[in-house]
């Protein structure tokens, strides 16, 4: 199985602040075929289910404010958002679809500092 | 608009059994492949199972950690579908979630396997 580690698991912020959270897989996410990279990004705030903000690396979800943005390829990525606003405090998973079975990571609590 | 809404669980004792489903509208259900996706009390995401349409001839997958134990079917004339869970242990307890991928997952129904 392909392992998805995620850092930080948790992070303090101001609004404002642009964050940065990390996904590493143990393998690599890129289709050789199409050259797409098969990492989605979600995030989920208490009682509700997980909500799709980037798929494919750094395709934004319709509706999603660009303020979330999604990047690298291979075995690296991130989820930047900028400016955070007190609606996007919340947990964060990373998950590859390029095999099966389907992995996520452990998640990264954003927090109000 | 795409609905997916799943019932049937609730606290059950380990070994025992429980059957969810997931009641679908607002898509082709007969096209599509399901999956059930549970997250654990310390929220970790793990897939379980997943199904494909019939042009796939409903194919199945299982998580290592619920194969053998748990079933995964679909009723596409009923746009559902179910996890049969038996021998039920423990680290089970979890919230289900049914999905048809991407943005769309229904709200989760609990699991707590408990004696």
């Amino acid at each position: 199985d392909i392992v998805m580690t995620q850092s930080p698991s948790s992070l303090a912020v101001s609004a404002g602040e642009t964050v940065t959270i990390n996904c590493k897989s143990s393998q690599s996410l890129l289709s050789s075929g199409n050259q797409k990279n098969y990492l989605a990004w979600y995030q989920q705030k208490p009682g509700q289910s997980p909500k799709l903000l980037i798929y494919l690396a750094s395709t934004r979800e319709s509706g999603v404010p660009d303020r979330f943005i999604g990047s690298g390829s291979g075995t690296d990525f991130t989820l930047t958002i900028s400016s955070v606003q007190a609606e996007d405090l919340a947990d964060y998973y990373c998950q590859q679809h390029y095999s099966y079975p389907p992995t996520f990571g452990a998640g990264t609590k954003l927090e109000l500092k | 608009e795409v609905q997916l809404v799943e019932t049937g669980g609730g606290l059950v004792q380990p070994g025992k059994s429980l059957k969810l489903t997931c009641a679908t509208s607002g898509f082709t259900f007969s096209n599509a492949w399901m999956d059930w996706v549970r997250q654990s009390p310390e929220k970790q995401l793990e897939w379980v199972a997943q199904i494909k349409d019939k042009s796939n001839n409903y194919a199945t997958y299982y998580a290592e950690s619920v194969k053998g134990r748990f079933t995964i079917s679909r009723d596409d004339s009923k746009s559902s579908v179910y996890l049969q869970m038996n021998s039920l242990k423990e680290e089970d307890t979890a919230i289900y979630y049914c999905t048809l991928g991407g943005p769309y997952w229904g709200q989760g129904v609990m699991v707590t396997v408990s004696s």
